[in-house]
């Protein structure tokens, strides 16, 4: 099953709005990564934050992370049109007796208008 | 420094047929991770493969198989395809897993695959 699982699943704002996507998991994690994907083309990594970090920043992406709640928040300030994307979030599960690997949620399509 | 290639691009087959596709990964990297995406069951895990050996795999049946070669290029077949098989199938590579890595994956443009 899915390891992460984003809300909303669609979002539509104005240029110039904040965005706020959530993603929740199920099991422990090493780190969690947000990625981003236009439509019908590869997966491009955003940021990763790991276990022990509660918050990071990269230009205008915040993502934060509650371990206790096992849920983390990707924040896009300023949206701009070309952020039209779908964004996935991916943990690093690490199931009994095998190595690690990268699972997705369904992704939050972001949508936004000019 | 090259991107991950992924060909082909674009296929269309027939149910039975088989199809092989092709994931060149970013020049150094060691581990490649297959990936299905579709619009109903979102990315799932297929495989992933480091130093030509399988290190994991997911919960697909034995029509889909792989293999990674000593130039860490890789391959993924599927045999005797179904309609259900139609999907964008992505490649990922990484310079390779361990507790001191992140496991950022890099992505490809995926190979799009339509089964009639």
């Amino acid at each position: 099953s899915q390891q992460g699982e984003e809300d909303p699943q669609a979002l539509s704002i104005q240029e110039g709005e904040n965005a706020t996507m959530n993603c929740s998991y199920k099991t422990s994690i090493n780190n969690l990564q947000w990625y981003r994907q236009n439509s019908g083309r590869g997966l491009v990594h955003l940021i990763l934050i790991r276990s022990n970090e509660r918050e990071k920043h990269s230009g205008r992406l915040r993502v934060t992370l509650d371990t206790s709640k096992k849920s983390s928040s990707l924040l896009i300030t300023a949206s701009r049109a070309a952020d039209t994307a779908s964004y996935f979030c991916a943990t690093r599960a690490f199931p009994q007796g095998g190595s690690e690997k990268l699972v997705f949620g369904k992704g939050t399509k972001l949508t936004v208008n000019p | 420094k090259a991107g991950v290639t992924q060909t082909p691009r674009y296929l269309i087959k027939t149910r039975g047929q088989q199809v092989t596709l092709s994931c060149s990964p970013i020049s150094g990297h060691r581990s490649v991770s297959w990936y299905q995406q579709t619009p109903g069951q979102g990315l799932q895990f297929l495989f992933e493969y480091f130093s030509e050996t399988q290190r994991n795999k997911g919960n697909f049946p034995g029509r889909f198989s792989g293999r990674q070669f000593s130039n860490s290029r890789s391959e993924m077949n599927v045999s005797t395809l179904e309609l259900g098989d139609s999907a964008l199938y992505l490649c990922a590579s990484s310079p390779g897993l361990g507790r001191g890595s992140t496991g950022e994956l890099f992505f490809g443009e995926g190979s799009r695959l339509t089964v009639l």
